[in-house]
């Protein structure tokens, strides 16, 4: 079964407008991850949480972490048409193996 | 570097044929993951070695399916006999343990089985 599940599912916004997308997880980790996917192509890492960090900040990339309730989000800022991707939270629940379990996903669509 | 790198791109064959992925991982990395993503279910984690030792392969959907890692630079991913179902995409992914940056995916693997 998937360790994170992710809201929306689907988002379609504005060039301009911010995104928010949000995970939730089941199991303590070590920590979590967000990665990029375009069409047909690989996915790419976006930036890593650890479980003691609450917040971290990469370019127009935001991340919380809050694990009391077990969950993530990940804001993009001033959103560009090249933002258009799937976007997966992935979390490694086990220290020291870096295993790596990944939602379903969030589908962005920006709209120049 | 040039990444992580799999062949084929795109691989059609027929139910019941051997079919062998390929993948090189990035150099210095000691961590190597094989995931197969399809519309219904998602990313999959197959099996993942560290040091070119198999670590788990409880995704490894039956026996059809196995792994090798022979060195540092190298790995298969093999499926034999081949059915419709193994239709997918399969991506290979390294990373060095603990490192902040995560997973480098190769393009993966587009498997259709007919």
């Amino acid at each position: 079964s998937q360790q994170g599940e992710e809201d929306p599912q689907a988002l379609s916004i504005q060039e301009g407008e911010n995104a928010t997308m949000n995970c939730s997880y089941k199991t303590s980790i070590n920590n979590l991850q967000w990665y990029r996917q375009n069409s047909g192509r690989g996915l790419v890492h976006l930036i890593l949480i650890r479980s003691n960090e609450r917040e971290k900040h990469s370019g127009r990339l935001r991340v919380t972490l809050d694990t009391s309730k077990k969950s993530s989000s990940l804001l993009i800022t001033a959103s560009r048409a090249a933002d258009t991707a799937s976007y997966f939270c992935a979390t490694e629940i086990t220290s020291n193996t870096g295993k790596l379990i990944f939602g379903q996903g969030t589908t962005l669509q920006v709209k120049p | 570097d040039a990444g992580v790198i799999q062949s084929p791109r795109h691989e059609v064959t027929e139910m019941g044929q051997e079919v062998t992925l390929r993948c090189k991982p990035i150099s210095g990395h000691n961590s190597l993951f094989w995931y197969r993503q399809t519309m219904m279910r998602g990313l999959e984690l197959l099996i993942y070695f560290n040091n070119n030792v198999p670590i788990d392969d409880s995704g490894m959907p039956e026996d059809r399916f196995s792994a090798k890692m022979p060195n540092a630079s190298f790995s298969t991913l093999k499926i034999q006999p081949s059915e419709p179902r193994d239709s997918a995409v399969y991506f290979c992914a390294s990373s060095s343990q603990g490192s902040i940056y995560g997973y480098t995916f190769g393009s993966g693997t587009r498997l259709t089985v007919v």
